[in-house]
């Protein structure tokens, strides 16, 4: 069964403290893996598309890693203005239109 | 360039009344998609369009019918409503020109049936 499972639930970080957020799939063939950011009361904003294992994207304090099983996003010295929920998603091969969500990671960072 | 606009932003139902909830994009999107989302839950999707004309079932998609009017537009109806499809709904587009697709949501609607 299609799965995406999310680490930590939710995280409290220090302004400047770095740390990275998990992202573990199970799927049958993997077309792409996103990450999204969400605040309170307002619909996911699109952040990256990782395509395969091996390849990294970076957007300003954040970078997302992808292998073959999971994802991670870093966040790089973080601000207050980093807080938010962040979603990770994958769609698979064997059902193209169907995308699987994760139920996030709360990320809090403390100025 | 407003992106994915939906409306109503909140609403209120009693149980059995209907409604439906309005989406559109003006970015020339192929493919749209209509969520909810409930805590603890994650997004699950009820429905998508892959092109004008066509709409498929999701993971969710009982006590729920959707309209693709045209390129732009994307209903989804609720025919009799339930207090358990209280919930967040988001609509989002995505473009459908390669295998992988970025979807671009918009703002919600939040739905509470009493």
């Amino acid at each position: 069964e299609d799965q995406v499972t999310q680490s930590p639930e939710a995280l409290r970080l220090q302004e400047g403290e770095s740390s990275s957020l998990n992202c573990s799939y199970t799927v049958s063939g993997l077309r792409g893996l996103f990450w999204y950011r969400q605040d309170p009361g307002k619909g996911p904003e699109f952040l990256f598309t990782l395509y395969s294992a091996g390849e990294e994207k970076e957007k300003e304090r954040l970078k997302a890693t992808l292998t073959k099983k999971e994802s991670f996003l870093h966040i790089t010295a973080p601000k207050p203005e980093d807080s938010a929920t962040y979603l990770c998603a994958v769609q698979a091969a064997k059902t193209g239109n169907q995308f699987y969500f994760g139920t996030g990671t709360s990320l809090t960072v403390i100025p | 360039n407003a992106g994915v606009t939906q409306t109503p932003k909140f609403q209120v139902l009693k149980t059995g009344q209907s409604m439906t909830l309005q989406c559109a994009q003006d970015m020339n999107h192929n493919s749209m998609y209509w969520y909810r989302q409930d805590p603890g839950m994650g997004l699950r999707l009820i429905y998508y369009s892959a092109s004008e004309g066509t709409t498929d079932k999701g993971e969710v998609p009982n006590g729920y019918n959707v309209s693709r009017l045209n390129k732009r537009e994307f209903s989804l109806r609720l025919e009799s409503a339930a207090p358990s499809q209280t919930s967040v709904y988001f609509c989002a587009s995505s473009p459908r020109e390669l295998a992988v697709e970025t979807q671009y949501f918009g703002p919600g609607t939040r739905l509470l049936v009493l």
